[in-house]
C-alpha cells in the first residue's frame, strides 16, 4: 500500500512569516513530488514539482526533497492571508501514472 | 493559459441512475485522469486513459464505472447506476506524458445522488 502522510494541521503563521509544510511517503522508489494547493471547494491548483534531492525554489516557494529520508516539504516565504487553503502533497510512485495524494495541511496566515 | 475544462459544475441524480460526466484536457495533452474527492477526504486517484485505452485503474473503478474519450477532444466518466457513497467531487487532469508528468487538475464536477 503506497501511502503519503501530512500533518492534517491547521497550521497557523502571521503575514509576513514562513510557513513550512512536510509530507512523507512509503515508497523508496518514488520519483516525483508534486505540491497542490485547494481552496475550500476548488480543484488542486498545482504549485511545484521536484524530482531531485534538494532544493526547488518558484518566486516565494521552495520545495525540498530528500529522498533517502522519504521526505518532501514545502516552504512558503512571506506567507499572504491569499495563501490560507489547503496544501496537498501528491507522489508518483514508479511504474505508475497515478498520483497519491497525502490527507493535505491546512495553512492559515492571518494579518 | 490552457486548462482542463469540465461539465456540469454540479450534477443532482436519483440512485440508481446514470450519469455522464465531461471533461475536456488541455489539447495537446496525451494522457488523462479521473479522481475522487469525498467531502473532507483525501483526493483518490480513480483511472488513468492514454491511446484510447484504460492504461490503469484503481479498486474504486469498478464495473459500474467506464471512460471513453469520444471524440478529439472530450474525454468523459460514465457511472452506470449510482449509489448515495458515489457522492463526491470528481475531478479531470491530464498530463503531457504519463508518468512523473505533472497532471493538471479541471474545477471539478460536484455530483450528489439523492
Amino acid at each position: 500500500q503506497k501511502e503519503v502522510e501530512q500533518n492534517s494541521g491547521p497550521l497557523s503563521v502571521p503575514e509576513g512569516a514562513i510557513a513550512s509544510l512536510n509530507c512523507t511517503y512509503s515508497d523508496r522508489v518514488s520519483q516525483s513530488f508534486f505540491w497542490y494547493r485547494q481552496y475550500s471547494g476548488k480543484s488542486p491548483e498545482l504549485i511545484m514539482s521536484i524530482y531531485s534531492n534538494g532544493d526547488k525554489e518558484d518566486g516565494r516557494f521552495t520545495a525540498q526533497l530528500n529522498k533517502a529520508s522519504q521526505y518532501v516539504s514545502l516552504l512558503i516565504r512571506d506567507s499572504q492571508p491569499s495563501d490560507s487553503a489547503t496544501y496537498l502533497c501528491a507522489v508518483g510512485f514508479s511504474g505508475f501514472q497515478k498520483l497519491v495524494f497525502g490527507t493535505g495541511t491546512r495553512l492559515l496566515v492571518s494579518p | 493559459e490552457p486548462e482542463v475544462t469540465q461539465t456540469p459544475s454540479h450534477q443532482v441524480t436519483q440512485m440508481g441512475q446514470e450519469v455522464i460526466l465531461r471533461c475536456v484536457p488541455i489539447s495537446n495533452h496525451l494522457y488523462f485522469y479521473w479522481y475522487r474527492q469525498i467531502l473532507g477526504q483525501k483526493v483518490e486517484f480513480l483511472v488513468s486513459f492514454y491511446n484510447n485505452e484504460i492504461s490503469e485503474k484503481s479498486e474504486i473503478f469498478d464495473d459500474q464505472f467506464s471512460v471513453e474519450r469520444p471524440d478529439g477532444s472530450n474525454f468523459t466518466l460514465k457511472i452506470r447506476s449510482t449509489k448515495l457513497e458515489d457522492s463526491a467531487m470528481y475531478f479531470c487532469a491530464s498530463s503531457e506524458t504519463g508518468e512523473y508528468q505533472p497532471q493538471h487538475f479541471g474545477d471539478g464536477t460536484r455530483l450528489s445522488i439523492l
